[in-house]
């Protein structure tokens, strides 16, 4: 959307690699939730954010107001981490990102 | 268990036929969304609701219309089925409007001959 650009649109990692997903956003936002969408289609939440960072497992999200921003990291990246991952924000409604496919090859 | 069930998961229908898409929610929210996704695209918003009987359109409302007349269902509703309404549907809640978490469902793909 508009108010949120996601980067890069696609990427590719081999197992046991990591990298860094984005989202810019051109207005302030409140709080941001990143999903996974699976090879079966269902939008799995990963994580909801209002500042700061999160952590669970090999997954870490970053949230920062005011520069307007917020990251997901990816490290040892498995298989199951294949699929398309969106970020949503929330200003006075919630905006979606285009998502990010990723692709992790053996 | 927090979750949102809707039915059916796999739907055809016939261009001019009417639609009915069902959603469900156990967590008492009060604000629910209607979001269709084509191939290679994001969520697009097509109705909000923010409680029972207050419904808003969203980004894309024309061509489909919304009913909720309990807190835990949100409908979504084709009148005469175009084949460009080929897509998934997702459905949505949030706690209420200020809640920025969205938990969804598993979608219905629809498919429109």
């Amino acid at each position: 959307g508009d108010q949120v650009e996601q980067s890069p649109s696609a990427l590719s990692l081999h197992e046991g690699t990591g990298s860094a997903l984005r989202c810019n956003f051109t207005t302030t936002m409140r709080a941001v939730q990143w999903f996974q969408q699976n090879s079966r289609g269902s939008l799995i939440n990963l994580f909801y954010l209002a500042s700061g960072t999160k952590e669970n497992g090999r997954l870490k999200s970053t949230f920062n107001s005011k520069e307007s921003y917020s990251t997901l990291h990816i490290r040892d990246a498995q298989l199951e981490d294949s699929g398309t991952y969106f970020c949503a924000a929330a200003y006075n409604r919630i905006f979606f990102g285009d998502g990010t496919q990723l692709v992790v090859k053996p | 268990d927090m979750k949102v069930t809707q039915m059916p998961r796999y739907l055809i229908k016939r261009m001019g036929e009417n639609v009915l898409l069902e959603c469900g929610q156990d967590m008492s929210h009060e604000t629910m969304y209607w979001y269709r996704q084509d191939p290679g695209l994001g969520l697009q918003l097509i109705y909000i609701s923010y409680d029972v009987d207050s419904n808003s359109e969203g980004d894309i409302p024309k061509g489909y219309r919304v009913s909720r007349k309990k807190r835990e269902h949100f409908s979504l509703i084709l009148d005469s089925a175009k084949t460009n309404q080929t897509s998934v549907y997702f459905c949505a809640s949030s706690r209420d409007i200020s809640a920025e978490t969205l938990y969804f469902g598993s979608g219905t793909r629809l498919t429109v001959l």
